[in-house]
């Protein structure tokens, strides 16, 4: 079964710095996709950035990109220029197939003013 | 983007009853929903896929039996919890697919549930 590690269950930094999270997965499938989600206080998952298995290009979305080293099963989410509003529980998450999301433990990040 | 909504967002209930959640795509039809428990400061776990007008596919340790669900039309999904119990007590999210590409899966804002 596929499985989702994010290893550091709290990180902080300071606003307007670069912060990254780190998550890495198990898997025997070649073709899957990665996601970073971010749960807010208000609690709804919101998307935060996709990767392709089969793309090697890093996704990037504005303040968001991610490293990610498939042979070494690693999918990092960077957060550049850090904003009050990034303060929030960030779940990385596999999908094969048939969609069913598998999670990370979840890394609760703090943006100290 | 697409709007989930999820209905109640807080429930209190007596041990021994039911309580019933409800997921609703507000702006799109969903023809697949997904329910989801999550314990305190851990992760979301999938308990089981909805498919409009079919029997949902439980995962693995989920009773259904305890956690019923019915995804009667292409807009709402419910999740009934039977004579629940303390043990019971999570927070439970549903999401729906919007369209055809993996994570095009849009969250409802959750349902706390509380038994005495």
């Amino acid at each position: 079964a596929q499985t989702v590690t994010q290893s550091q269950p709290e990180m902080s930094v300071q606003e307007a710095e670069t912060v990254t999270l780190s998550c890495t997965y198990d898997t025997s499938e070649s073709d899957y996709y990665l996601f970073w989600y971010k749960q807010p206080p208000s609690r709804q998952m919101i998307l935060v950035i996709r990767q392709e298995a089969y793309k090697q290009q890093n996704a990037t979305e504005n303040r968001f990109s991610v490293n990610f080293q498939k042979a070494a099963k690693s999918f990092s989410l960077k957060i550049s220029d850090s904003q009050l509003g990034d303060a929030a529980m960030y779940f990385c998450a596999y999908c094969q197939g048939a969609q069913k999301l598998v999670f990370g433990q979840g890394t609760r990040l703090t943006i100290n003013p | 983007g697409a709007v989930v909504s999820q209905h109640p967002s807080r429930v209190i209930c007596k041990s021994g009853t039911s309580v019933k959640i409800e997921c609703r795509s507000l702006d799109f039809q969903a023809t697949t929903m997904f329910w989801y428990r999550q314990f305190p400061k851990k992760s979301l776990m999938l308990m089981a896929t909805s498919n409009e007008g079919s029997k949902a596919t439980y995962e693995q340790g989920v009773e259904k039996d305890k956690f019923l669900i019915n995804h009667a039309s292409l807009t709402l999904s419910t999740l009934t919890v039977t004579s629940a119990h303390p043990e019971d007590s999570s927070f439970y999210i549903c999401s729906a697919r919007v369209g055809s590409e993996p994570g095009e899966l849009f969250f409802g804002e959750g349902s706390r549930l509380t038994v005495l």
